[in-house]
């Protein structure tokens, strides 16, 4: 079945440093693909998705393309924030109705001032 | 609009004692979702609906129970508590598919 499989972390950087968190996915067909982030003590947020082959998905700096060749859809940003310490959730649609994520284990991100 | 409120917010438990996990959406959403979030595992989709009436098992459904007899409500039952069955409790809603999910601040239960 459809599923994915996310950079482990933790993950510390400074900041104004250069963030990437590697997702890759296993799948059937193009299912829509996602990010979610979770702030300290909150339910996960939408951070920006991609739906077909080629998509990039952005949104709060962050990007992230769908490239169906590598089967990947990582998260980046050019310039981090203490702001953005986080749990980040790569996801994808099931594509059995009903809006099935499936989500990966999540990578924390530390921005150290 | 309050999106997805869960209550309650924090819970302990002993070990064969059962509760009821509430979730309330006010958007209207057709679709709602129950999952827990243990450490480094990610979320486990428990189960969901697609509409008042209907509800189907995900991943994990073993040891609880829900019920869908409104839009709004989707509430989650533990009726045996067990340890394996501390975690942290997330429900979702969201409009269509593919779409956003809603979350709830979450629900944290511990069974001892």
């Amino acid at each position: 079945g459809n599923s994915v499989t996310q950079m482990e972390g933790p993950v510390t950087l400074s900041e104004e440093a250069f963030l990437t968190i590697n997702c890759t996915y296993t799948a059937t067909g193009y299912p829509s693909l996602f990010w979610y982030v979770q702030y300290p003590g909150e339910g996960l947020q939408l951070l920006l998705k991609a739906t077909k082959a080629d998509d990039k998905g952005s949104n709060k700096g962050f990007e992230a393309t769908y490239r169906k060749e590598t089967t990947s859809f990582h998260l980046e940003k050019g310039s981090v924030q203490v702001s953005d310490s986080a749990v980040y959730f790569c996801a994808l649609d099931r594509q059995t109705g009903a809006n099935n994520l499936f989500f990966g284990t999540g990578t924390r991100l530390t921005v150290i001032p | 609009n309050a999106g997805v409120t869960q209550t309650p917010k924090f819970r302990i438990l002993k070990i064969g004692q059962s509760m009821t996990l509430q979730c309330t959406q006010d958007m209207n959403h057709n679709y709602m979702y129950w999952y827990r979030q243990d450490p480094g595992m990610g979320l486990k989709l428990i189960y969901y609906s697609v509409g008042a009436g209907i509800t189907d098992k995900g991943e994990v459904p073993n040891g609880y129970n829900v019920s869908r007899s409104t839009t709004e409500d989707f509430p989650l039952r533990l009726e045996l508590a067990a340890p394996s069955q501390t975690s942290v409790y997330f429900c979702a809603s969201s409009q269509n598919s593919p779409g956003e999910l809603f979350f709830g601040e979450g629900s944290r239960l511990t069974v001892l």
